[in-house]
């Protein structure tokens, strides 16, 4: 099973500032890395996949890069919408596996 | 618009069975494979189980193998998940989820049923 590890944990910011969330895995999973966000009470929702495209409607301000065992997420100026929980999510290797998560808060 | 809606959750005496239900509209259920993710309460996402468009291909978690079984109806344009043998850490909301077949990711997601597992 492919491990994904995120970090940090929590990610503290203020509205405006760029955040850096990482995803690292186990083994190369190639460049089929996702990534998703999560609100409160909310399902999760598609931001980047192949690790570095936009999905539908994503704003500009969320980017990915990264390929093999090594991943970023960058989301460039913070809005409070952005605050959140973030996944990374390997579908390289079956079981498909994620990362415990980033809870990116105000500052 | 693509819309998936679970159901068939609810509380369950450990060792009890349950069936969810997740219905799609707004896109060819038949064209896509499909996903059973759960978060247990305060938790992070774990990937329960995926069944291929024809479900000719279908995979489980370990921590349910053998207790839960994925099905679909392209027909009726739902998906199954058959919950045997519950234990109390299958305690969480059930998130059904759409891909494109292949090595693809979860593009769209339902909003989830609760699954509580408890005596």
């Amino acid at each position: 099973e492919i491990v994904m590890t995120q970090s940090p944990a929590t990610l503290s910011v203020s509205p405006g500032e760029r955040a850096t969330l990482s995803c690292r895995a186990s083994q190369s999973v190639s460049s089929n890395l996702a990534w998703y966000q999560q609100e409160p009470g909310q399902a999760p929702r598609l931001l980047i996949y192949d690790a570095s495209t936009r999905a539908t409607g994503i704003p500009a301000r969320f980017s990915g890069s990264g390929s093999g065992t090594e991943f970023t997420l960058t989301i460039s100026s913070l809005q409070s919408e952005d605050f959140a929980v973030y996944y990374c999510q390997q579908y390289n290797n079956w079981p498909r596996t994620f990362g415990q998560g980033t809870k990116v808060e105000i500052k | 618009e693509v819309q998936l809606v679970e159901s068939g959750g609810g509380l369950v005496k450990p060792g009890g069975s349950l069936r969810l239900s997740c219905a799609a509209s707004g896109f060819t259920l038949s064209s896509y494979s499909m996903n059973w993710v759960r978060q247990a309460p305060g938790k992070g996402l774990e990937w329960v189980s995926s069944i291929s468009s024809s479900s000719i291909f279908i995979y489980y978690a370990d921590s349910v193998k053998g207790r839960f079984t994925i099905s679909r109806d392209n027909a009726k344009n739902s998906l199954y998940l058959q919950m045997n043998s519950l234990r109390a850490e299958d305690t969480a909301v059930y998130y059904c989820a759409r891909s494109v077949a292949g090595p693809n990711p979860f593009d769209s997601w339902g909003q989830g049923t609760l699954v509580t597992v408890s005596s």
